[in-house]
């Protein structure tokens, strides 16, 4: 159980492009889903969080504008990077979860993004 | 505001050999401590997890770790090493009851030495 799926895995385009990345709890409705970056070799870092139905509230230093996130119902988020430059380039990580905090995150499988 | 300690960018161990990675924490408030592994190219999958109750958890693949609150340690360890269990390990906790967001440690890339 307790199944995110993350689409699309990789994704390569062009310096200038929109690219969005969904990211679904296929068996659960989750209350809350987290959009992490990971550069190689390095920990994941918190972009921001998104409640189904309110605004996704960014980490300080995550601009807003370039990485847009819907959560548009309890199974469904999506982050939008607009207008995607080479430095945006980099491993894109979804989680969502079920309940309360001491419940754990579920973690898709990552989308590796590459910019020309 | 909390923080997540490992020691160790990285570790070997021999197959068959015990494996210990450890994770200290510093928060004000009891927090919730995690462990995951990520293999390469993959998201998080959760290996175990602490809240309340009982210190000693066992998760899956043969992995447990203690909470210890007067150590503010959170250690993994498995007794005997396999060749599957090479990949990088987050230990994470959230602020308690309440905080959701997680807070990872730098990982420890764990090698099996066959």
């Amino acid at each position: 159980g307790a199944v995110v799926s993350q689409h699309p895995s990789w994704v390569i385009c062009k310096s200038g492009t929109s690219v969005k990345i969904e990211c679904r709890s296929l068996d659960f409705q989750a209350t809350t889903m987290f959009w992490y970056r990971q550069f190689p070799k390095q920990s994941l870092m918190l972009m921001a969080t998104s409640n189904e139905g309110s605004k996704a509230t960014y980490e300080q230093g995550v601009e807003k504008d370039k990485f847009l996130i819907n959560h548009a119902s309890l199974t469904l988020s999506t982050l939008t990077v607009t207008s995607a430059h080479p430095e945006d380039s980099s491993f894109y990580i979804c989680s969502a979860l079920a309940g309360y905090s001491n419940q754990p995150q579920h973690f898709g499988d990552g989308t590796r993004l590459s910019i020309l | 505001a909390q923080s997540v300690t490992q020691l160790g960018s990285h570790v070997s161990v021999s197959e068959g050999a015990l494996v210990l990675l450890r994770c200290n924490y510093s928060s004000s408030v009891p927090p919730y401590l995690f462990w995951y592994v990520q293999y390469p190219n993959q998201g998080l999958q959760l290996l175990l997890k602490y809240t309340t109750g009982a210190t000693l958890v066992k998760g899956i693949n043969g992995f447990e770790a203690e909470f210890k609150k007067s150590e503010t340690s959170f250690h993994l360890t498995k007794p005997s090493a396999h060749m599957s269990d090479a990949a990088e390990y987050f230990c994470a906790a959230t602020g308690g009851f309440g905080n959701e967001k997680l807070t990872f440690g730098t990982g420890t890339r764990l090698t099996i030495i066959p």
